[in-house]
């Protein structure tokens, strides 16, 4: 099946930093990622849909200045949290299909994210 | 917006038994739904999917059922193996076409599947 590749996998940053996280499609192109949050023994939370050079659709309370998206090309997209807090400590995970549609939803191993 | 609501939210059995895992939907427009594995600390990984133009699909030991009426589906695991350990996410969606429609995740059920 498709690859999806995120990237750190585990980041540990001191409170005020900025952290990047990149998602990557490797095999295919994804007009359209994901972004989770996952807190420990939860559900996946949909923070928002990274739209392949547009804006990014955030959901309902979700900072959109606080975790910024960039999808600048077909493979590629970047959460970063910007001026990260503890309770900003979680898993982010992305996700992609193909653009073809119907497809398998694919996720990133995901990011686990430590502010101190 | 679509509600997912996923029952039990930990479920334990023995190895060789069998394991259903329920979710209900809200959308009666939803007509794609997807079953995820996640192992601790790992991604999740689908490991099977229904739409609604059918009441059933098979995998080896894993099934999936959708009642479009009653809005519910479940996933049904035979003769479980310690390696079913994991939690397992339904999600529902209305897929009209395209690649950027929206899963809604139930909450998870952990299954233990006890030697």
């Amino acid at each position: 099946g498709a690859v999806v590749s995120q990237h750190p996998s585990r980041v540990i940053c001191k409170s005020g930093t900025s952290v990047k996280i990149e998602c990557r499609s490797l095999d295919f192109q994804a007009t359209t990622m994901f972004w989770y949050r996952q807190f420990p023994k939860q559900s996946l939370m949909l923070m928002a849909t990274s739209n392949e050079g547009s804006k990014a659709t955030y959901e309902q309370g979700v900072e959109k200045d606080k975790f910024l998206i960039n999808h600048a090309s077909l493979t590629l997209s970047t959460l970063t949290v910007t001026s990260a807090h503890p309770e900003d400590s979680s898993f982010y995970i992305c996700s992609a299909r193909d653009s073809a549609g119907w497809g398998e939803l694919f996720f990133g191993e995901g990011s686990r994210l430590t502010v101190l | 917006g679509e509600n997912v609501e996923q029952h039990p939210s930990t479920l334990s059995v023995q190895e060789g038994d069998s394991a259903v895992i329920k979710c209900t939907y809200s959308d009666s427009a939803s007509n794609y739904f997807p079953w995820y594995k996640q192992e601790l600390g790992k991604r999740p990984q689908l490991i099977i999917d229904i739409r609604s133009n059918v009441g059933e699909k098979k995998d080896q030991r894993i099934a999936v059922t959708l009642n479009k009426t009653a809005k519910h589906f479940s996933l049904h695991i035979t003769e479980t193996q310690p390696e079913d350990s994991a939690v397992y996410f339904c999600a529902a969606t209305k897929n009209s076409g395209g690649s950027n429609y929206k899963l809604t995740f139930g909450k998870g059920t952990l299954l233990t599947v006890n030697p």
